[in-house]
């Protein structure tokens, strides 16, 4: 089984700082994770992935995460937040099995809402 | 290439009442999902389909949902009868196995009354 957990249900940054979202998970097998983000009354956009290789991933907008097995997280960093960035942020798991292509089931976290002041 | 889309994007009804959601996957795409974010949560999965296999239902209320996967393509989420813990948005995914790009349409925000 798997899970997640985001620590911090509401995140609030100035125009032009740092962001960081964390996100630990727990998984008995090498998990797949995902940044979703939401803007209100929309479905879920995909900001970036990490299945396999570079720990380090590049995602859209700017943002990037690392997974560190280590420390189970895969926080969600962007160097200078933008106002068009505030929405709800959802960090997702899944399993790979054994044959390398996906469990299928996300497993999602709580979501952080994402506040940035002028 | 057209995203995931669902209907209707908003539905209001009484309690007691039917009520059915409609999603078309990306075409290509042989899994697809359903499932149900209630206000300050995260998404929960309801079914996963295989081509037009549900191939994991454990968490969808049996007595009252039902879904189905036509040919393996459109799929159509069913309540009935609605109550009022039901209320919020259902939302349907696809995604083909090789690239675990799980794509989500923009949902159904169900208020029941």
């Amino acid at each position: 089984a798997q899970s997640v957990t985001q620590l911090g249900s509401h995140v609030s940054v100035s125009e032009g700082a740092l962001v960081l979202l964390r996100c630990n998970y727990s998984s008995s097998v090498p998990p797949y994770l995902f940044w979703y983000v939401q803007y209100p009354n929309q479905g879920l956009q995909l900001l970036l992935k990490y299945t396999t290789g570079a720990t380090l991933v590049k995602g859209i907008n700017g943002f990037e995460a690392e997974f560190k097995k280590s420390e189970t997280s895969f926080h969600l960093t962007k160097p200078s937040a933008h106002m068009s960035d505030a929405a709800e942020y959802f960090c997702a798991v899944t399993l790979a099995n054994a044959g390398g292509t996906s469990y299928g089931k996300l497993t999602f976290g709580q979501g952080t809402i994402l506040t940035v002041h002028p | 290439e057209a995203g995931v889309v669902q209907s209707p994007r908003y539905k209001i009804i009484e309690k007691k009442q039917p009520v059915a959601f409609w999603c078309n996957p990306i075409s290509g795409h042989n899994t697809l999902y359903w499932y149900r974010q209630n206000l300050g949560q995260g998404p929960e999965l309801l079914i996963r389909y295989e081509n037009e296999e549900a191939v994991d239902d454990s968490q969808l209320p049996k007595d009252r949902f039902s879904a189905e996967r036509l040919k393996g393509v459109d799929s159509t989420l069913k309540i009935q009868p609605a109550e009022l813990g039901d209320s919020a948005v259902y939302l349907c995914a696809s995604s083909s196995g090789n690239n675990y790009g799980y794509t989500f349409g923009s949902g159904t925000r169900l208020t029941v009354v």
